[in-house]
């Protein structure tokens, strides 16, 4: 069946420093790869998203990979701020069809 | 981008009761979804809503316990039937709009089964 792991259910960096988030996956073929946002309380909010026939995305201070021969991606925050704390979603996509990993919880301390 | 209301908010209900949440969107969207993440669980996708014909469910879930309504392309409805304690969970819908494959989330429904 279908397994998706986040490196670690919780993460602690300092400010300034850059967040390195992992995401395995198993027995799937995505067509792309989303990262998630999520807030207490509140729903998940997209970040980005990057397709199986791509290395590499950017955004700001976002920047994620995506391996299809290791099934994995990688999620970087750089500069990392106390505002981004959350737990930080992946999701495999195709045809429209999400599936999600647990997440991982970042808090960046001052 | 579109933004999602969801009803109720958080909902404390007793064991063998239902409830409907409902799910409105900004805009017309063609594809809406209804998930459910459990304490520590991921997000679990229930069922896709269709407009103008029934839901797609996904595995493990069933019309009877989780009858969902899409009178039209802004609102959907999920009804958690005969619910036990393993109901409580946040019940989330989420829209695709058709740009990039990026679904909008609402921001939850709380719900404890007692």
């Amino acid at each position: 069946s279908q397994k998706i792991e986040q490196n670690s259910e919780a993460l602690n960096i300092q400010e300034g420093k850059t967040a390195t988030l992992t995401c395995n996956y198993t027995n799937y073929s995505p067509a792309y790869l989303q990262w998630y946002r999520q807030d207490p309380g509140r729903g998940p909010v997209f970040l980005l998203l990057i397709r199986e026939n791509e290395k590499e995305k950017r955004k700001e201070r976002l920047k994620v990979t995506f391996d299809t021969t290791l099934k994995q991606s990688l999620f970087h925050i750089t500069a990392s701020q106390p505002a981004d704390s959350a737990t930080y979603l992946c999701a495999l996509g195709s045809n429209y069809k999400l599936t999600f990993g647990k997440g991982t919880l970042l808090t960046v301390n001052p | 981008s579109a933004v999602i209301s969801q009803k109720p908010s958080r909902d404390i209900c007793q064991r063998g009761t239902s409830l409907t949440i409902q799910c409105q969107v900004d805009s017309q969207v063609t594809m809406m979804f209804w998930y459910r993440q459990q304490p520590g669980q991921s997000l679990t996708l229930i069922a896709t809503a269709n407009q103008g014909s029934e839901a797609t469910y996904e595995s493990g879930f069933v019309i009877d316990k989780f009858p969902i309504s899409r009178p039209n392309l802004t609102f959907s409805t999920l009804t958690v039937s005969n619910m036990s304690p393993e109901d409580s969970s946040i019940y989330l819908c989420s829209v695709d709009t058709g740009q990039e494959e990026t679904q909008y989330f609402g921001p939850g429904t709380r719900l404890l089964v007692l």
